[in-house]
């Protein structure tokens, strides 16, 4: 068990629709990550948060946003669904000092299917 | 950006002999190569890591050693265990985030 919780672990909608991923972070760690994994796929880097601030941004669909609040925990909106958004969405947690060298702790994810 | 390559894909190994996946990485400032184990229906789990300063590190039966003038690092399991069967993913870092390999699909043949 890596610290990092992600709710829910299954969601299950339809093209069009919108849903929020939520993620929190091992205690003491102030940064999350989130990363797309289609199938066959290898883990794609969305977007990162430090203490409530956007940090870095990878390849983040502009029908998806992210954010962080005050006690740390983190959302991932995704709307305008499509079939390809159809993946493993795990969020990740470290204590960041800059760069991208801290030791990341993935959640257990949360698989989207998108009909 | 970092561009990370990971080979091989798949690997079948009978249970007892050693595994070796390699990556290669094009960023020759990065310093931080960890690797991490995904079994099915969980999320990465970090296994080993090792930093530039440093050319190989051990922890039971999995050691990463580090290339830096080649710029590639590799992961060796040996005396391997059906438990070890599994996706394992290489990362290096790039200016701002972490890049991962593609990923090797380790069987562990009883």
């Amino acid at each position: 068990d890596s610290g990092v919780t992600q709710t829910p672990k299954h969601l299950i909608t339809a093209t069009g629709q919108r849903v929020t991923l939520r993620c929190s972070p091992r205690s003491g760690d102030l940064s999350v990550y989130w990363y797309q994994q289609s199938l066959d796929q290898g883990l794609q880097f969305l977007i990162q948060y430090y203490n409530g601030e956007e940090r870095a941004k990878g390849n983040i669909l502009e029908r998806f946003s992210a954010q962080q609040f005050p006690d740390l925990h983190s959302e991932l909106n995704l709307s305008s669904l499509e079939l390809g958004d159809s993946a493993l969405y795990f969020c990740a947690s470290s204590t960041w000092t800059g760069g991208a060298t801290d030791t990341q702790y993935f959640g257990p994810g949360t698989r989207l299917t998108v009909l | 950006g970092e561009n990370v390559e990971q080979h091989p894909s798949t690997l079948s190994v009978q249970e007892g002999d050693s595994a070796v996946i390699k990556c290669t990485y094009s960023d020759s400032a990065s310093n931080y190569f960890p690797w991490y184990k995904q079994e099915l229906g969980k999320g990465p789990q970090l296994i080993i890591d090792i930093r530039s300063n440093v050319g190989e590190k051990k922890d039971q039966r999995i050691a990463v050693t580090l290339n830096k003038t080649a710029k590639h690092f590799s992961l060796h399991i040996t005396e391997t265990q059906p438990e070890d069967s599994a996706v394992y993913f290489c990362a290096a870092p790039g200016a701002r985030q972490l890049t991962f390999g593609s990923g090797t699909q380790l069987t562990v043949l009883p």
